[in-house]
């Protein structure tokens, strides 16, 4: 079985700083690795996704993937209110499409 | 518009009684998928199909049942096997390597 560990949270932090989010997974040949975001009560939706070593931007979000330390991480520039919400780390498996998830980590963004 | 219908948004089953969640996509994706979520808990698979007429049991597949006849319908049966089935489902479907995620259906045993 896959595990994928995330810390437990939650998670609050001012409008404006940096949000660091973190992830731990097990299965070292693992290749694909995602953020999704999870407002309450909503459906999962990808923010990003990463494959190589080192960092990846999109506007406001960072993500950054070490495979030899088995690690991934999501950074939150300019944190907004709207950006509370469950991020959910997930690791793809030998099928495609085939996901393993952690049990996220609820993120408040306060005025 | 394309994407990923999943009905009804609410379902209230009565213990011993088999239930169906419906998941349709207009997207042309080959794969399709169905997870379980839990309150403060992640994603766990049930089942996923990569082509019609061809599933697999995922992590968490007993109690429940599905088909695929069409591509563009997964549908998930919860049976009364399924000993605590009240959940929120997701179902999602992916020509990639990350899925789309219908807006799933929130099940409550009563």
């Amino acid at each position: 079985q896959k595990e994928v560990e995330q810390n437990s949270g939650p998670l609050s932090v001012p409008e404006g700083a940096i949000a660091s989010l973190n992830c731990t997974y097990s299965d070292r040949v693992s290749q694909s690795f995602f953020w999704y975001r999870q407002y309450s009560g909503k459906s999962p939706e990808l923010i990003m996704s990463i494959y190589s070593n080192g960092d990846k931007e999109d506007g406001r979000f960072t993500a950054q993937l070490n495979k030899a330390s088995q690690y991934v991480s999501l950074l939150i520039r300019d944190s907004q209110p709207s950006d509370s919400a469950t991020y959910l780390c997930a690791v793809g498996g030998s099928t495609l499409g085939r996901l393993y998830f952690g049990r996220g980590t609820q993120l408040t963004v306060w005025p | 518009d394309g994407g990923i219908t999943q009905s009804p948004k609410y379902l209230f089953r009565k213990e011993g009684q088999n239930v169906t969640l419906s998941c349709e996509q207009n997207l042309n994706h080959d794969a399709m998928y169905w997870y379980r979520q839990d309150p403060g808990q992640g994603l766990r698979l049930i089942y996923y199909s990569q082509i019609v007429n061809d599933f697999q049991k995922g992590d968490i597949a007993e109690g429940y049942s599905v088909s695929r006849e069409k591509k563009e319908s997964f549908p998930l049966t919860v049976t009364s096997a399924q000993k605590n089935p009240t959940a929120f489902y997701l179902c999602a479907s992916s020509t990639s390597t990350s899925p789309s995620f219908g807006q799933g259906t929130r099940l409550t045993v009563v």
